[in-house]
């Protein structure tokens, strides 16, 4: 069965740091990886998409790898900004594409 | 594109009471969905897995009497959850796949069940 884990559970860091967020699987027979926002309350975010096919995935600020035979994903966030405070969820599917098993969240707070 | 909506975002009933959630894929057609519950501080999980007209696939530990879920059309699920107890006091979640958009799974934005 597939686990998903993410480290750290919480961050705390100035605005302007480059992080690091984590996230490992147990099961490297994965279809994709995806990494979500969730603010309090809300629903979830869609920030990147990787295929298992793929290494990593950029969008403005945020990049993400992928290493599936480590069973390994990080998120790169540059250069924090006080808005990027949210829970962050990794999330993976695997090849059979049903749906999603999700980690329990990196809950980072950017202070001004 | 690719929108889900949930109605109602946020519902308080009684106890003993049944409360339905609706998710509708507004700008696509969904064959799959899939409902999440997430307690306070903790990540999502899997209730169940619904197809357009045919039953829906729970999860182990969940109770399909309890949590009657409905995929009539390919534009809407319903949840029903009955007899509702304040221990179902949650955050639920659909999620709707679009296989024109290579499979992707696109999310609501929730609804908070309380119940007192």
């Amino acid at each position: 069965k597939q686990e998903v884990t993410q480290i750290p559970a919480a961050l705390s860091v100035p605005e302007g740091e480059n992080l690091v967020l984590n996230c490992s699987f147990t099961d490297s027979a994965i279809y994709n990886l995806q990494w979500f926002r969730q603010d309090p309350g809300k629903g979830l975010t869609s920030l990147l998409l990787i295929q298992s096919s793929q290494r990593e995935q950029t969008s403005g600020r945020l990049n993400a790898s992928l290493d599936k035979s480590s069973g390994r994903s990080t998120l790169y966030i540059a250069a924090s900004q006080p808005g990027d405070s949210a829970t962050y969820l990794c999330a993976v599917k695997d090849n059979y594409g049903q749906n999603f098993v999700f980690g329990p969240g990196t809950r980072l707070s950017v202070l001004p | 594109g690719a929108v889900v909506s949930q109605h109602p975002s946020w519902v308080i009933c009684k106890s003993g009471t049944s409360v339905k959630i609706e998710c509708r894929s507004l700008d696509f057609q969904a064959t799959t969905m899939f409902w999440y519950r997430q307690f306070p501080k903790q990540s999502l999980m899997l209730m169940a897995t619904s197809n357009e007209g045919s039953k829906a696939t729970y999860e182990q530990g969940v109770e399909k009497d309890k949590f009657l879920i409905n995929h009539a059309s390919l534009t809407l699920s319903t949840l029903t959850v009955t007899s509702a107890h304040p221990e179902d006091s949650s955050f639920y979640i659909c999620s709707a796949r679009d296989l024109t958009r290579q499979g992707g799974q696109f999310f609501g934005p929730g609804t908070r069940l309380t119940v007192l």
